[in-house]
């Protein structure tokens, strides 16, 4: 059964700490997407990767955010130091890359508490 | 830039009835445009898929629509059920390759009561 897995499922943390999510695209995709949701402002995109490679991160805070993917199985997203006003839902999705149809599959997501 | 509309924020509906559920947008040059169903506390999961060039898609009691010319979508659900009950999401996907960025409507909440 092909998903998108993200870890941690929750994360509680103080702020000023550093907090990293990570996330497993399904094999074979190769475009991962980077998406954070809440109440206020709905869902975000804060950065993506095709081949391995960031086509757009303008979404995301450059001072305190940083989205890498050191490998086609793993995307990672971290964010230091962390602030409250970063608590959120961050979702990963992937999907396939030129020639195919776009689909996105989404993760159960990580659920970011900043105290 | 891209927005997405969706119009109602929140619909309750007793069991049994037909439903829309309306999204909107303003660039017309996009590459797909999906339906995505979230329960509560859970991730998004993909209902339908509609390129471009299509004008709808179904998949059991639900069906999709696709006017690009207007800049609308909509979600046709049959017979609800209790189940139905969900928050349902649109998504569009911009430009003319599958590079593009998909730009999220804010989603209409769902409640199908028995």
């Amino acid at each position: 059964d092909a998903r998108v897995t993200q870890t941690p499922r929750h994360k509680v943390t103080e702020m000023g700490q550093e907090v990293t999510m990570r996330c497993q695209p399904i094999l074979g995709h190769n475009t991962v997407f980077w998406y954070r949701q809440t109440m206020m402002q709905g869902l975000e995109l804060l950065a993506y990767f095709r081949n391995r490679a960031p086509l757009d991160d303008s979404g995301m805070p450059k001072d305190r955010f940083s989205a890498e993917m050191p490998d086609a199985t793993l995307a990672t997203l971290k964010i230091q130091p962390s602030e409250p006003r970063d608590s959120a839902v961050y979702f990963c999705a992937s999907g396939f890359g030129q020639g195919e149809t776009g689909e996105l599959f989404f993760g159960e997501g990580s659920r970011l508490t900043v105290l | 830039k891209q927005e997405v509309t969706q119009i109602p924020a929140a619909l309750s509906v007793p069991e049994g009835e037909n439903l829309v559920l309306n999204c909107s947008f303003t660039d017309s040059a996009i590459y797909n445009l999906q339906w995505f169903r979230q329960d509560p506390g859970k991730g998004l999961t993909s209902l339908l898929l509609i390129q471009s060039s299509q004008r709808e898609q179904t998949s059991g009691r639900l069906n999709a629509s696709l006017d690009k010319s207007s800049g609308r979508s909509t979600l046709y659900i049959a017979a609800s059920q209790p189940g139905d009950s969900a928050t349902y999401l649109c998504a569009v996907r911009r430009g003319n390759t599958n590079a593009g960025k998909s730009t999220f409507g804010d989603g209409t909440t769902l409640t199908v009561k028995p």
